[in-house]
């Protein structure tokens, strides 16, 4: 069964202060491994789209990695705007084309 | 990136009231889109997957003479939850898939509850 474990739970930071988001992911083959934010009350925002190990992706204070087995969210010198709940899911190659997510992290950046 | 609109954004309802939830593809057309639940503190859960001019797709667990999705054109889905009961309140988000990057983007969700 694909599973998705994010950590920590929850993270409090502040404001400047970098640090990593972590995605563990076991599933038959991957097709895709995505990252979204989510703000209360709100649909998840669509951040970034990795395919394959050793890819890397960046925007503005947030660049996301990838291996075979995890993936990692990096946050630079956050700012308090950056507060957050960060989602991974990944999709995996064969069946459905469905998501499956993981709890989440809810980021905290204190000015 | 991609648009999506959900109406309405938050509705209460009487216990064993009907409710429809509309999904909308604002720029490119949805052969597939997708409906998930969120409940407070958790993650999405996916319901159901919508497939334009076929029947939709459900999760094991989700009844679909409860949960109707009907996907009549490639912008619009709807979700109808009949006879809706409290446990039923919940934050429903739809979702479209983009095929060419296998990218699903998010409506911006609807709070339903029902009293």
């Amino acid at each position: 069964e694909d599973q998705v474990t994010q950590s920590p739970e929850a993270l409090r930071l502040q404001e400047g202060e970098s640090s990593s988001l972590n995605c563990s992911y076991t599933v038959s083959g991957l097709r895709g491994l995505f990252w979204y934010r989510q703000d209360p009350g709100k649909g998840p925002e669509f951040l970034f789209t990795l395919y394959s190990a050793g890819e890397e992706k960046e925007k503005e204070r947030l660049k996301a990695t990838l291996t075979k087995k995890e993936s990692f969210l990096h946050i630079t010198a956050p700012k308090p705007e950056d507060s957050a709940t960060y989602l991974c899911a990944v999709q995996a190659a064969q069946g459905a084309q469905k998501l499956v997510f993981g709890q989440g992290t809810r980021l905290t950046i204190n000015p | 990136g991609a648009v999506v609109s959900q109406h309405p954004s938050r509705v209460i309802c009487k216990s064993g009231t009907s409710v429809k939830i509309e999904c909308r593809s604002l720029d490119f057309q949805a052969t597939t889109m997708f409906w998930y639940r969120q409940f407070p503190k958790q993650s999405l859960m996916l319901m159901a997957t919508s497939n334009e001019g076929s029947k939709a797709t459900y999760e094991q667990g989700v009844e679909k003479d409860k949960f109707l999705i009907n996907h009549a054109s490639l912008t619009l889905s709807t979700l109808t939850v009949t006879s809706a009961h409290p446990e039923d309140s919940s934050f429903y988000i739809c979702s479209k898939r983009d095929s060419l990057t296998d990218t699903q983007y998010f409506g911006p969700g609807t709070r339903l509850t029902v009293l």
